[in-house]
């Protein structure tokens, strides 16, 4: 069956950490995946794209990774600030999917003082 | 970056009556919107895609009779959940990306709340 999985527990770190939160996913071949934050009560917020042909994506303190023979992705977030402390998910798009995305579980994260 | 707006943010109702939630992009037009239902503590479960102009389209389980969805314009889709029962009760979300293009990014609204008591 098709599965896309984040870390189930919470993630807690200290600020000025790294925080590394995994996706994996099966039985899916992703044209594109995508990573979005998202709030208590609120829709989610876009942060990074990456295609199935590019290995890594940065974009300020963040930094995505992709590998398809791993089928995973990995989602970097440099110098944590509390104000990082979130759910982020990850987001998969197959090819001629319509841009239909199928959504991870979800990781949320806590950056302590 | 796009907006989307949602509207109620938040709505209770009694059980059997019908509730509608619109989904607007405020400044781009969007042929295509997603309505999605996110349970506490879950992720978000595609509900139906909608089409502006054509049917919308329902994933799997997802009953097309219960879930009214109308794609009015090129910026309002709007989800009626027709006779509500407490089940129903969760988190709605409409999200629409810019463009058609395969790998768009999606803006997503932020939310509608129903309790069904």
């Amino acid at each position: 069956s098709q599965k896309i999985e984040q870390n189930s527990e919470a993630l807690n770190i200290q600020e000025g950490k790294t925080a590394t939160l995994t996706c994996n996913y099966t039985n899916y071949s992703p044209a594109y995946l995508q990573w979005y934050r998202q709030d208590p009560g609120r829709g989610p917020v876009f942060l990074l794209l990456i295609r199935e042909n590019e290995k890594e994506k940065r974009k300020e303190r963040l930094k995505v990774t992709f590998d398809t023979t791993l089928k995973q992705s990995l989602f970097h977030i440099t110098a944590s600030q509390p104000a990082d402390s979130a759910t982020y998910l990850c987001a998969l798009e197959v090819t001629g999917g319509g841009n239909k995305l199928t959504f991870g579980t979800g990781t949320q994260l806590k950056v302590e003082l | 970056g796009a907006v989307v707006s949602q509207h109620p943010s938040r709505v209770i109702c009694k059980s059997g009556t019908s509730v509608k939630i619109e989904c607007r992009s405020l400044d781009f037009q969007a042929t295509t919107m997603f309505w999605y239902r996110q349970f506490p503590k879950q992720s978000l479960m595609l509900m139906a895609t909608s089409n502006e102009g054509s049917k919308a389209t329902y994933e799997q389980g997802v009953e097309k009779d219960k879930f009214l969805i109308n794609h009015a314009s090129l910026t309002l889709s709007t989800l009626t959940v027709t006779s509500a029962h407490p089940e129903d009760s969760s988190f709605y979300i409409c999200s629409a990306p810019p463009g058609t293009s395969a790998g768009e990014t999606q803006y997503f609204g932020p939310g509608t709340r129903l309790l069904v008591l």
